[in-house]
C-alpha cells in the first residue's frame, strides 16, 4: 500500500516569499490533516479535512496560510507571505475513519521548510 | 504552544535492555492515546494506542501504561534494538462533538548503545 506523499521534500524561502506544499494521501482515506512540527517539538495541527470539508482550522493562522482539498483526494497548503517563525516541517496525515471513529494516522515524510 | 527549546531529553539504554519512556499529559478529559514513534526525516509512525477506560496494553515487544490518577503514560519497549532509536512522542486524542483531535506531547529522544 503506497503511503502518504508529499512534495517538495524540502524548500528554502526568504522570508515574504510564498510557498506551497503538496500532499497525496492514502487512497481511500477521507480524512486529511496538516501539521506544523517545529525543531524540537511535538506535530502541531493546522488543519483537518474531512472530504473535501474543513472540519478543524482553529491553529491555522489565516491571515497567512490557507489550504484547500479540491475533490476530496490532493491538498495544497500556502504561506503567504512566510515569516521567518514558519520555518518548521510540515506534515500532511491521512486516516480512513474521521470524526470520533479513531482511525491510525498515517504521516507523510513531511516539507521542510526554511526561511531566511 | 509550550516551547520545549532545541534539545529533546534524552534517554539512552544498552542494546537488549529493557527502556521505559514517560509522558506526562495535561487533560484529564483525554479519551485516547498513543505513542508515536519518529525517526529522523519522517513523519511520525503509530507504535500503540489505549483507552482512557484500559490501564495496559501489549503489543509485540511494546507495552503502554496508563495512569489517570496522575495523568501519567508510560511505554515499555523490551529487549531494545538499534533501529528503536528515534524521538518518542505521546500524543492524546479528546472527542469534540462529532469530530476527534490529536494533540502531541513533548517528544523524548531514545537512544540505544550496541
Amino acid at each position: 500500500e503506497a503511503g502518504v506523499a508529499q512534495s517538495p521534500r524540502y524548500k528554502i524561502i526568504e522570508k515574504r516569499q510564498s510557498v506551497a506544499f503538496w500532499c497525496n494521501p492514502i487512497s481511500g482515506h477521507a480524512t486529511l490533516y496538516w501539521y506544523q512540527q517545529i525543531l524540537g517539538q511535538g506535530p502541531k495541527l493546522l488543519i483537518q479535512f474531512q472530504n473535501n470539508g474543513v472540519v478543524d482550522d482553529s491553529q491555522l493562522p489565516k491571515d497567512r496560510f490557507s489550504a484547500e482539498r479540491l475533490k476530496g483526494v490532493d491538498s495544497t497548503l500556502k504561506i503567504q507571505p512566510a515569516k521567518l517563525e514558519d520555518s518548521a516541517v510540515y506534515l500532511c496525515a491521512s486516516s480512513l475513519l474521521g470524526g470520533q471513529g479513531v482511525g491510525e494516522q498515517f504521516f507523510g515524510p513531511g516539507t521542510r521548510l526554511t526561511v531566511l | 504552544g509550550e516551547n520545549v527549546g532545541l534539545h529533546l531529553p534524552t534517554l539512552s539504554v544498552q542494546e537488549g535492555d529493557n527502556s521505559i519512556i514517560n509522558c506526562a499529559y495535561s487533560n484529564s478529559a483525554s479519551d485516547y492515546f498513543i505513542w508515536y514513534k519518529q525517526e529522523s526525516g519522517k513523519g511520525p509512525q503509530f507504535i500503540i494506542d489505549i483507552r482512557s477506560n484500559m490501564d495496559k496494553r501489549q503489543g509485540q515487544r511494546v507495552t503502554v501504561l496508563l495512569n489517570k490518577t496522575v495523568k501519567h503514560l508510560s511505554l515499555q519497549i523490551a529487549a531494545t534494538q538499534p533501529g528503536d532509536s528515534a524521538v518518542y512522542f505521546c500524543a492524546e486524542i479528546l472527542f469534540t462533538g462529532a469530530n476527534s483531535k490529536l494533540t502531541f506531547g513533548k517528544g523524548i529522544t531514545l537512544s540505544v548503545r550496541p
